[in-house]
Order: structure tokens, then sequence, then C-alpha cells
């Protein structure tokens, strides 16, 4: 079964510029959620998605966007970007949440952004 | 929200030694996973382990949910080991996962 695959893997953009990524789940996975890794915060939750809707955001400015399509891949937009956005930024899938169960998350190899 | 805690930040060792790494979490929780993050970036899942014992090689984890800790044990320790280990973990009511900060472990030979 293949993984989690980001697009792109390495980015360089520069302040004001606005930034699309790209995370494609593992086959039969409804949710993905985006990470933001930095060395001064650590790993933070930006958003999750499931079946097409946000299910949950974290503390970020709304710079930070996303979407899913129907077919469960994911997007990440973060507009007029600034310097403190550079970061690793990791996407994830599981299976959800079912009965209160939470399913594994598997993470992709992340999309390393450099903002100049 | 959930805090997470992890001990020691920073851990060496020499080749063929053991370890212990610890996740402390301040509140209950409906999952827990391990990670090792390698050079690359990319988070390895090692656990998934809300609750109980679970080996894998020379890797093992215990979560002790009712005092709210889990412990990642790494037997007979080699190079390939070393890298960043995070522990992370989710409430059902909470749609987010919280990490830890992360356990760096240099593993010389």
């Amino acid at each position: 079964k293949a993984g989690v695959t980001q697009t792109p893997r390495y980015l360089i953009k520069t302040r004001g510029q606005q930034v699309t990524l790209s995370c494609s789940p593992i086959s039969g996975h409804r949710s993905v959620s985006w990470y933001q890794q930095t060395p001064g915060q650590g790993l933070q939750f930006l958003f999750e998605y499931f079946s097409e809707t946000q299910r949950n955001k974290g503390n970020f400015p709304g710079r930070f966007s996303g979407r899913q399509f129907s077919n469960s891949r994911s997007e990440m937009n973060v507009s007029t970007l600034e310097l403190g956005d550079s970061a690793l930024y990791l996407c994830a899938s599981s299976l959800g949440r079912l009965a209160g169960v939470i399913y594994e998350q598997y993470f992709g190899p992340g999309t390393r952004l450099t903002v100049t | 929200g959930i805090q997470v805690e992890q001990s020691p930040p920073d851990l060496i060792l020499q080749e063929g030694a053991n370890s212990t790494l610890r996740c402390n979490f301040s509140d209950s929780v409906n999952n827990l996973q391990w990670f090792h993050q390698n050079p690359w970036g990319q988070l390895i899942n090692l656990f998934y382990i809300p609750s109980g014992t679970k080996q894998n090689g020379r890797l093992s984890a215990t979560t002790v949910a009712t005092e709210r800790y889990s412990l990642l044990y790494i037997s007979s320790s080699q190079t390939t080991d070393s890298g960043v280990y995070f522990c992370a973990v989710e409430r059902v009511n909470n749609n987010d996962m919280r990490f830890g900060a992360g356990t760096r472990l240099t593993v010389k030979p």
C-alpha cells in the first residue's frame, strides 16, 4: 500500500508570495491533518479535514487555509508569506475517528518551505 | 489543551546500551503514538499505544493510561537509532494531535 505523499518536497518563496502544498493520503483514508514544524515552536497542528469538511483548526492566522477534495487529497495554502512561515509542513492521514476510537495517523515526508 | 512533556530532552548513549524515554500527559487520551523523526524530517511510526504494552524487535512501549504516562524502551541501541523521538496524544473531543518537544537521541559507535 502506498504511503502518504506530499508535493513539492522543497520550496523557496519570497515574502509576500503565496504557496500551495499538496498531500495525497493513503488509499481508503478520509482524514487528513496538517502540521507545521519549526525549531522554536516544535510540531503544531494546523487543521484537519475529513470527507471534505474542516473539523478543527489550530491557532494560526487566516493566511493559512486548506481544503480537501472528493478523492481525499488535500491542499494547504499560505498567502502573503512571512519569514516566520519557513518550516517543515507535514501531512498525516488516517481512517479518522469512530465510536470513540481514534485511528493511527501516518505521516508523509513533508514539504520544506523556505521564505526569503 | 493537553500538555505533553517528554524526558530527557537529550540522551547520548554508546552503541549497545539500553534506554528509556518517557512521555507524560496532562489529561486522559484516546490515542498515543510514538514516532522517530529521520534526518530528512519524516515521522516514522513506532507504536500506536493508547494503553498496554507492545514490542517490535528491539523497541517496546508501555502506556499506563490511568497514570498518564508512556515509556519507550530501546534495547541494544544502534547508531541508526539516532534521531528525535516524539510522543503525540489525542482526545476524542479535541480534533488535533498534540506533540511533546521530543527526545534527541545520539548513539555513538
